[in-house]
């Protein structure tokens, strides 16, 4: 059964620093992976997703991540950090014989963003 | 083009009750899918539909049921409810492919008394 780690539950940083937010995985095969924003009172909304190719994976608002087979990571990052980027960040992995609707999720991280 | 819709809002029943919660894919979409996301946790698989027939189910007792219509809107049926299921309950469209995006609804928060 394929599960996912977010090590950090609280995680604050201070405007215009940079972000990185980790993810481990565990799965037998390449996963499909997946980062979802979530804010207060708000569904989630994809980041961005990993299903092959390249391993650094452009998103929106500027975020990306970087997949690594030999660490089982999938660690979010974002070069400077806005106000509005105060969130909560969950990491969530799939397999590839199904679709996104049956993915796996991590607890969450909760950023902070110090003006 | 409308995004996923999710009513109620909010919604307090007491245990024992059963309740109903009702989500309206988005346009095109004709995969839904449910998760319960307790306070402080993430998201957890609850079922999926696809084209009216369900698809796949998360570690949920069968008091946790569902539908979806012909038009591909869904409803989530919780029999017997125990506290442990004041949660928000998530529903996600999709468009029938492996690989593609699912998009979510607003949440419907519920607490049982």
């Amino acid at each position: 059964a394929q599960s996912v780690t977010q090590p950090d539950i609280h995680i604050t940083v201070s405007e215009g620093a940079s972000l990185e937010l980790r993810c481990n995985y565990s799965y037998g095969a390449t996963p499909y992976l997946f980062w979802y924003v979530q804010s207060p009172g708000q569904g989630l909304q994809l980041l961005l997703k990993y299903f092959s190719g390249d391993t650094l994976v452009q998103g929106i608002k500027g975020f990306e991540a970087e997949f690594k087979r030999s660490q089982s990571s999938f660690n979010l990052r974002k070069p400077s950090v806005h106000w509005s980027d105060a969130a909560e960040y969950f990491c969530a992995v799939g397999a590839p014989d199904t679709n996104a609707g049956k993915s796996t999720f991590g607890d969450g991280t909760t950023l902070t963003v110090k003006p | 083009e409308t995004g996923v819709t999710q009513s109620p809002t909010h919604l307090i029943k007491t245990r024992g009750q059963q309740v109903t919660l009702r989500c309206s894919s988005q346009s095109g979409h004709n995969t839904v899918s449910w998760y319960q996301q307790a306070l402080g946790q993430g998201p957890q698989f609850i079922f999926q539909y696809y084209r009216e027939e369900e698809n796949g189910r998360g570690n949920f007792p069968p008091r946790f049921s569902g539908l979806q219509f012909p038009n591909y809107s869904s409803e989530l049926n919780v029999n017997a409810l125990e506290l442990d299921d004041s949660a928000l309950y998530l529903c996600a469209s999709s468009p029938a492919d492996i690989t593609d995006t699912q998009y979510f609804g607003p949440g419907t928060r519920l607490t049982v008394l």
